[in-house]
């Protein structure tokens, strides 16, 4: 069985930091695309970043360009993301999410997610 | 960057009744679309992907057809548990996107 188990989230100042985490169990790690997609307070669902297996190309949306960093541990079976200056509009749910096969970017597993609040 | 555009915003029925929902594209996806459904507190789930594959487990109630820019998800007969709401996404380039979402809601 897929176990997706994100953690790091929390509250944070505007301009701070978090690396959020997730665990991932269950399937062949390093075979497949890793993606992060949040979804902000009542809002609908946006793809942040994903990191292509076996290759480690890393892709973003452009709002958090030379914020965020996507990365991964192919020995712990662990997706991160660095969030750095962080603004009021990240403020979202992060979730951690495998896709169906390994380079076909639709999401079939989905971790619980992790509340991000960037709030002074 | 491709938009997707979901419509109606909120659809109003009952349980039985058909549900049609729309998923436009501002340019060509080919059969590069997914559907998702999400309900209140939980992470969304994956019904469709490839234009009109259903996912592992899903009912046959769901069916869904388009490709280029225009898709349409179907839920053939609403049972109580299908009141949720309703995303498309696609996979054609980066950056990936998801529509606006369509919720399904008890009239």
């Amino acid at each position: 069985e897929v176990q997706l188990l994100e953690s790091g989230g929390g509250l944070v100042q505007p301009g701070g930091s978090l690396r959020l985490s997730c665990a991932a169990s269950g399937f062949t790690f390093r075979s497949y695309t890793m993606n992060w997609v949040r979804q902000a307070p009542g809002k609908g669902l946006e793809w942040v970043s994903s990191i292509l297996g076996e290759t480690d190309s890393k892709w973003y949306v452009d709002s958090v360009k030379g914020r965020f960093t996507i990365s991964r541990d192919y020995s712990k079976n662990t997706l991160y993301l660095q969030l750095d200056s962080l603004r009021a509009e990240d403020t979202a749910i992060y979730y951690c999410v495998k896709t169906i096969v390994p380079l076909q970017a639709y999401f079939d597993s989905w971790g619980q997610g992790t509340l991000v609040t960037v709030s002074s | 960057e491709i938009v997707l555009t979901q419509s109606p915003a909120t659809l109003s029925l009952s349980p039985g009744e058909r549900a049609t929902l729309s998923c436009r594209a501002s340019q060509s996806v080919t059969t590069k679309l997914a559907w998702y459904q999400q309900k209140p507190g939980q992470a969304p789930r994956l019904l469709i992907y490839d234009a009109s594959t259903r996912a592992t487990g899903i009912p046959a109630r769901f069916s869904a057809t388009g490709s280029g820019t225009d898709f349409t998800l179907t839920i053939s007969s609403l049972e109580p548990e299908d009141f949720a709401v309703y995303y498309c996404q696609h996979r054609a380039n980066w950056p990936l996107t998801f529509g606006g979402g369509t919720k399904v809601e008890i009239k």
